[in-house]
């Protein structure tokens, strides 16, 4: 399964809403999860099931879409969530992840 | 305090081999499956192996068939990744990873990788 995620990078403003697409080559229902990571750490889940909030993960994340195209929104975004995201598959005996984006908060 | 913990890291020669482990703590550790994921620097997540609770079924990504061998000692909390004829392509932070089985409604059953360790760094080069 390839997965293509958009954009590479991103620039925000606090309190933006900023949006993350991922558009996998095979349909896969809803398995598709989404993982933040700081630089120098280990990645976090935040998304799974294309749309169920992880626990402890704050409400301003939210995900969508199914089959093949999925979409991670963060609506009033602040400063602690730079860093980049990745999306991925769990459909799959592999665990295929998109490239992923960056987010630089200006 | 659940925790994963990876050790062997270090500088390899092409060629060469590595053998990377993990502990886990916290959590019933043979209940789980267990990923191994690598980070090149600078680049993205790459999935490279798992490995059923009991050992008894391991996947493996194309890019490392072959040439490593994921394995775990339930007795001792321990998951293990055998990296052979190392490639500078290999060099990687490799992560440990537990992989749960999460449930959004009846029968409809998900994993993710919910808990990682902190990483150990492989180079591969002359």
């Amino acid at each position: 399964i390839q997965m293509t995620q958009s954009p590479s990078s991103l620039s925000a403003s606090v309190g933006d809403r900023v949006t993350i697409s991922c558009r996998t080559s095979q349909r896969i229902s809803d398995y598709l999860n989404w993982y933040q990571q700081k630089p120098g750490k280990a990645p976090k889940l935040l998304i799974y099931a294309a749309s169920t909030l992880q626990s402890g993960v704050p409400s301003r994340f939210s995900g969508s879409g199914s089959g093949t195209d999925f979409t991670l929104t963060i609506s009033n975004v602040q400063p602690e969530d730079f860093g980049s995201y990745f999306c991925q598959e769990s459909v799959s005996n592999g665990y295929t992840f998109g490239r992923g984006t960056k987010l630089e908060i200006k | 305090e659940v925790q994963l913990v990876e050790s062997g890291g270090g500088l390899v020669q092409p060629g060469g081999s590595r053998r990377l482990s993990c502990i886990g703590s916290g959590f019933t550790f043979s209940t789980s499956w267990m990923s191994w994921v690598r980070q090149a620097p600078g680049k993205g997540l790459e999935w490279v192996a798992n490995i059923k609770q009991e050992g008894s079924e391991t996947n493996y990504a194309d890019s490392v068939k072959g040439r490593f061998i994921i394995s775990r000692d339930n007795t001792n909390n321990s998951l293990f990744l055998q990296m052979n004829s190392l490639r500078a392509e290999d060099t990687a932070v490799y992560y440990c990873a537990r992989e749960d089985q999460v449930t959004t409604r009846p029968s409809y059953y998900y994993y993710v990788l919910a808990v990682w360790g902190q990483g150990t760094t492989v180079t591969v080069s002359s």
